[in-house]
């Protein structure tokens, strides 16, 4: 099984509905995050959590919001999609202070089209 | 500001010539790099990553990377390509004082038989 999961994978919806993407991870780690990768940008992180009690705005956090429900999910909510946030949604983990560098394992991404 | 620049959009090769993808940060603590693999509909994977020691390091898939300092870089190398690696390559930065991460825009790699 792998070791992050993101459902739906994915999702087609109209400007105005509320979506949540949702994260999680067999990995033990205490922190994730959400990124979008749009074409000729590469990723861009929208918020990151270091640990439950924890949430941190990435570089474009607006128009999203995040819930860390336990320490294995970490979920992303567009309140009101519009057609720019079209795009491919990755959630990623990482370990804490391992001294080795803050490597990253990421899941297999959401394809979200907003029309 | 903190960058990566990959800047190279498209690179085409055929199969069996070697490939260099280049990688040049901007970043004012010392680096962590990283550079990550993403197949057609898949995820990112970790190639291979430089914290520390030796400045050529190797990775998975028979990929080698080099940090420069003196030229903020971190090009990744393999000697022959196989038509397996066609994919989007990204390199990225950080630093033990944070986890996140800078990525640059990716490299889209080609393979022609």
């Amino acid at each position: 099984d792998a070791d992050v999961t993101q459902t739906p994978r994915n999702r087609i919806t109209k400007t105005g509905k509320r979506i949540m993407l949702e994260c999680s991870q067999t990995k033990g780690h205490d922190r994730m995050y959400w990124y979008r990768q749009d074409p000729g940008l590469g990723l861009r992180l929208i918020y990151y959590s270091f640990d439950v009690k924890d949430i941190n705005k990435g570089e474009i956090s607006d128009g999203y919001s995040v819930s860390r429900q336990a320490q294995a999910k970490f979920s992303l909510s567009l309140e009101s999609a519009i057609p720019n946030q079209t795009a491919l949604y990755f959630c990623a983990t990482s370990d804490q202070g391992q001294g080795d560098g803050n490597e990253q394992f990421f899941g297999p991404g959401t394809r979200l089209t907003v029309l | 500001a903190q960058s990566v620049t990959q800047p190279d959009i498209h690179i085409t090769v055929s199969e069996g010539a070697s490939l260099e993808l280049r990688c040049n940060y901007s970043y004012g603590a010392t680096p962590y790099l990283f550079w990550y693999v993403q197949s057609p509909g898949q995820g990112l994977q970790l190639l291979l990553k430089y914290f520390s020691g030796d400045t050529l390091v190797q990775g998975i898939k028979g990929f080698e990377a080099e940090f420069k300092r003196s030229q903020s870089s971190f090009n990744l190398r393999k000697p022959s390509v196989h038509w397996s690696d066609a994919a989007e390559y990204f390199c990225a930065v950080g630093s033990y004082n944070t986890d996140k991460l800078i990525f640059g825009t990716g490299t889209r790699l080609q393979v022609f038989p």
